[in-house]
């Protein structure tokens, strides 16, 4: 079944203590990216990645980092959480834009997080 | 710059049929879609539009786009309980990420039985 997978699905966590959230596709998907949700906000772009090694900043990358080895894992990692991180974070996937048809994205199942 | 905006919040009757607005700022967006998220769950994509249609029908589904006043609206006819969930509309961003999705706020539909 081809799926986003991350994990954990719910974490609590203290101010400054790192901690990393993985995201593991099965498409053979090249583009990646880390949204966080948070209300009347919508979804917004933390990071992005084009293909293996290949990395980009989002719209709200502050306090966070990624890393790309392998085409199907995708972690996003917070070296310093802080309380503003709380939030609620989908990884998602999509082949590459062709530009001739619709490039739909995969959507994880989401993990809540909390920085206290 | 680029934003998408819809309203928050919208309550309708089982039977009824709902309509979702957004309004977006990217003219040069090819592709609009909606996506849906019931609680405790990911995004699915809905359905999607390409910028030279003005409408779509998918089942239940109608999207109708107006690109002279950048409006975009997803039509539910006969709502269902199972309908319930936050609905995004997105455009596809451009520049040097053409995957890049920009999402609006969200509306949460409420279906009363």
């Amino acid at each position: 079944e081809a799926q986003v997978t991350q994990n954990p699905r719910y974490l609590i966590t203290v101010t400054g203590k790192k901690l990393t959230v993985t995201c593991s596709q099965n498409m053979n998907h090249e583009y990646m990216s880390w949204y966080r949700q948070d209300p009347g906000l919508g979804l917004r772009q933390i990071y992005y990645s084009m293909n293996v090694e290949v990395t980009d900043k989002g719209d709200v990358p502050e306090g966070y980092k990624v890393s790309r080895k392998e085409k199907r894992n995708f972690p996003l990692i917070l070296e310093s959480p802080s309380p503003n991180q709380t939030s609620l974070y989908f990884c998602a996937s999509s082949p590459p834009d062709r530009g001739r048809a619709p490039t739909e994205a995969f959507f994880g199942q989401g993990t809540r997080l909390t920085v206290v | 710059g680029e934003d998408v905006e819809q309203s928050l919040f919208l309550s309708v009757r089982e039977g009824d049929s709902s309509v979702i607005n957004c309004t977006y700022t990217d003219s040069s967006s090819t592709y609009l879609y909606w996506y849906k998220q019931e609680p405790g769950a990911g995004l699915q994509l809905l359905t999607y539009i390409f910028s030279n249609m003005d409408m779509k029908q998918d089942q239940r589904l109608t999207v109708l786009l107006n690109k002279k006043d950048k409006h975009l609206s997803l039509r539910i006819a006969d709502t269902q309980t199972g309908d319930s969930a936050i609905y995004f509309c997105a455009e596809r961003g451009y520049g040097g990420a053409t995957n890049k999705l920009i999402f609006g706020t969200g509306t949460l539909l409420a279906v009363q039985p």
